[in-house]
């Protein structure tokens, strides 16, 4: 059974920086692109960043760029994201996302990790 | 960048349809993913290609898409059925993976 536990959340103040994991298990990890999806409190789903199975190609939301870093550790079965530079508007719970190999949805997710960013 | 439009709400009596549209310019030439996601949890794929249901999900959700419209159909309402819905596609201008504003299913 896929499983994706994403953790790191926490308060941050504008400007810091701040790093969250998934940690996942019950799949082959390093055949799935995969992907962070975040969610501001009361607000929709706005996608963020993608990175291929072997880690070798990123994109990321424009609202984004420049500030965040997707990565992975397939050794370790775990997806990062790096945010920099934060700001108010970041706040969030952030979600990971799986992505099956050349189709274009998300068949699997995680709980969920809360950045509040706020002075 | 490429815009999804959903009607904020839709309220449906137990045993009805509720049908959830997904508005986006030539939408019928993209394939659309739909999502449900109920209060303090994870979004959970309803359907994938425009119609296909992962396992799992009851035969009760179909979808269809043409032209600048897709439409998300749950048939027998059950009252657990309530929760937000949004669609999603890939777009190659903008933002790839788009969302569409989500809609608020009440049964």
């Amino acid at each position: 059974q896929v499983h994706l536990v994403e953790s790191g959340g926490g308060v941050v103040q504008p400007g810091k920086s701040l790093r969250v994991s998934c940690a996942a298990s019950g799949f082959s990890f390093s055949s799935f692109p995969l992907h962070w999806v975040r969610q501001a409190p009361g607000k929709g789903l706005e996608w963020v960043a993608l990175i291929s199975y072997n880690g070798k190609y990123e994109v990321y939301a424009d609202s984004v760029k420049g500030r965040f870093t997707i990565s992975r550790d397939n050794s370790k079965n775990t997806l990062f994201l790096q945010m920099n530079s934060l700001r108010p508007e970041d706040t969030a719970v952030y979600y990971c996302a799986r992505q099956p190999s050349g189709l274009s949805h998300f068949d699997s997710w995680g709980q969920g990790t809360l950045v509040t960013v706020s002075s | 960048s490429y815009v999804l439009t959903q009607p904020p709400s839709v309220s449906v009596a137990p045993g009805q349809t509720a049908r959830i549209t997904c508005e986006g310019s030539d939408i019928g030439e993209k394939t659309v993913h739909w999502y449900q996601q109920k209060p303090g949890q994870a979004p959970v794929l309803v359907l994938y290609d425009d119609r296909d249901r992962p396992s799992g999900i009851p035969d009760r959700f179909s979808g269809s898409n043409s032209g600048n419209t897709a439409t998300l159909t749950i048939n027998r309402v059950e009252v657990g059925d309530g929760a937000d819905y949004y669609c999603q596609v890939w777009d190659n201008s903008g933002d790839p993976y788009v969302f569409g504003t989500g809609t608020q299913v009440t049964v």
